[in-house]
């Protein structure tokens, strides 16, 4: 089955620099990858997704960039905020099988 | 667009006790799923509904698990007995197309 592995599990930035959170995933068939970002106390709100047929996407703010090759998923966030503060997971899925998420990153922005 | 609300947001119950969660999916939306995130550890699948239907149990821990969604509208997840290893917060989520889910804000349960 998928596993979804964390390369760190926090990650402290200053206020304006670009923050990189990564992901690592072991199923060479999934296709469609997405990145959630959980402040306290609430759930997981979508941010940005990317289907295997691409290797980049951009959001406001945001890009994801996967690597089929390595198996590896990133998530940038430029001018990272205040408000950026918050959990970040990572999710994976093969087809139509369920979402398998990364145990999450805490990115703490400091002022 | 009102979001996926669940209630409660918090349940503290004894073991052997029985606890019900319920979950409402933005309107329009036929799938439906629940999810579990353990202390630490991470979100993790129970299942997923497509309108009333189970398309997929594969998550779910044992049989004191039971979900339903009577009418494909609202969705309950109830623990019978309840264990201490149930504690943890339980999402639901809601999808229009099975592609973008859509979470509510959970329901953290505490076993003592």
């Amino acid at each position: 089955g998928e596993s979804v592995g964390l390369h760190l599990p926090t990650l402290s930035v200053q206020e304006g620099d670009n923050s990189i959170i990564n992901c690592a995933y072991s199923n060479s068939a999934s296709d469609y990858f997405i990145w959630y970002k959980q402040e306290s106390g609430k759930g997981p709100q979508f941010i940005i997704d990317i289907r295997s047929n691409m290797d980049k996407r951009q959001g406001q703010r945001v890009t994801v960039l996967l690597n089929k090759t390595v198996k590896h998923l990133s998530l940038q966030i430029a001018a990272t905020q205040p408000g950026d503060s918050a959990v970040y997971f990572c999710a994976v899925q093969s087809g139509n099988t369920p979402l398998v998420f990364g145990k999450g990153t805490r990115l703490s922005v400091i002022a | 667009e009102a979001g996926v609300t669940q209630f409660p947001s918090h349940s503290v119950i004894e073991k052997g006790q029985t606890v019900t969660l319920r979950c409402d999916p933005i309107s329009g939306h036929d799938n439906l799923y629940w999810y579990r995130r353990v202390m630490g550890k991470e979100i993790k699948f129970l299942l997923h509904f497509v309108k009333e239907s189970k398309q997929d149990e594969s998550g779910m821990p044992n049989n004191r698990f039971l979900a339903e969604r009577t009418g494909g509208t609202y969705s309950t997840l109830k623990v019978q007995p309840a264990e201490l290893e149930d504690s943890g917060v339980y999402f639901c989520a809601s999808s229009r197309t099975g592609d973008e889910q859509y979470f509510g804000p959970g329901t953290r349960l505490t076993v003592t």
